[in-house]
């Protein structure tokens, strides 16, 4: 899936425990993002990065940050798990600015018991 | 706020059908409009997308039909098969607020079911 792995694939985890979420791309891509995909709702824009230490929020922000050390990963962490952040979660890459041309990891299905 | 409305919300043709599924927006600041395709267990997959300087665009069987004055973009599938059973996503792309850097916002998706 155009050099993007996301880890792990497959998580569970006890309401009020930290996550981390990790994206990692070999493509070199300049742009990052996460979303989460719900029932009835399709795919939310959680946050993005623009580059190396950029970033900015989505439209389904709250309870989420992200960090961007380097190009090739985007971390996702649930500061305090709940269980409304049960969810199957995506990381796209994008070399153009404009929203173009994404491209989706295979997902992790994060479950908060 | 949902910025970008699809529907229907799922969808069943028979082989050989035309479906087509609808997305509206109202914000005239979007300048890009892709469909992407997603099967079950993957990600989605960009499928084909427009921009409004044009009124269509065409690749292979897909098609995207764009009313820049309705605010009204859709997708058609001509000879629908099988394997197009997937959910469609339509999006369109917003700058932000200091208007460097854009992002997609979805529509909430339609579940296309093409019987054989």
């Amino acid at each position: 899936d155009a050099g993007i792995t996301q880890s792990p694939r497959h998580k569970v985890t006890e309401t009020g425990t930290p996550v981390t979420l990790r994206c990692h791309q070999t493509e070199n891509h300049r742009y990052m993002y996460w979303y989460r995909q719900d029932p009835g709702h399709g795919l939310r824009l959680i946050h993005y990065s623009y580059g190396v230490k950029d970033t900015d929020k989505g439209e389904v922000s709250d309870g989420y940050s992200v960090s961007r050390s380097k190009t090739e990963d985007f971390l996702l962490t649930l500061e305090s798990a709940t269980s409304s952040q049960t969810s199957v979660y995506f990381c796209a890459i994008s070399e153009r600015s404009r929203g173009e041309k994404l491209f989706f990891g295979s997902g992790t299905q994060l479950s908060v018991l | 706020q949902q910025q970008v409305k699809q529907s229907p919300q799922s969808l069943i043709v028979q082989k050989g059908g035309i479906p087509i599924i609808n997305c509206a927006y109202e914000n005239t600041a979007f300048d890009y409009f892709p469909w992407y395709q997603q099967f079950p267990g993957k990600g989605p997959a960009l499928l084909i997308a427009i921009r409004p300087d044009v009124s269509e665009k065409k690749e292979g069987r897909f098609t995207i039909s764009f009313n820049k004055s309705a605010k009204q973009f859709s997708l058609h599938i001509m000879d629908s098969q099988p394997g197009d059973s997937a959910t469609y996503f339509c999006a369109a792309s917003v700058a932000n607020s200091g208007g460097s850097n854009y992002k997609l916002t979805f529509g909430k998706g339609t579940l296309l079911t093409v019987n054989p």
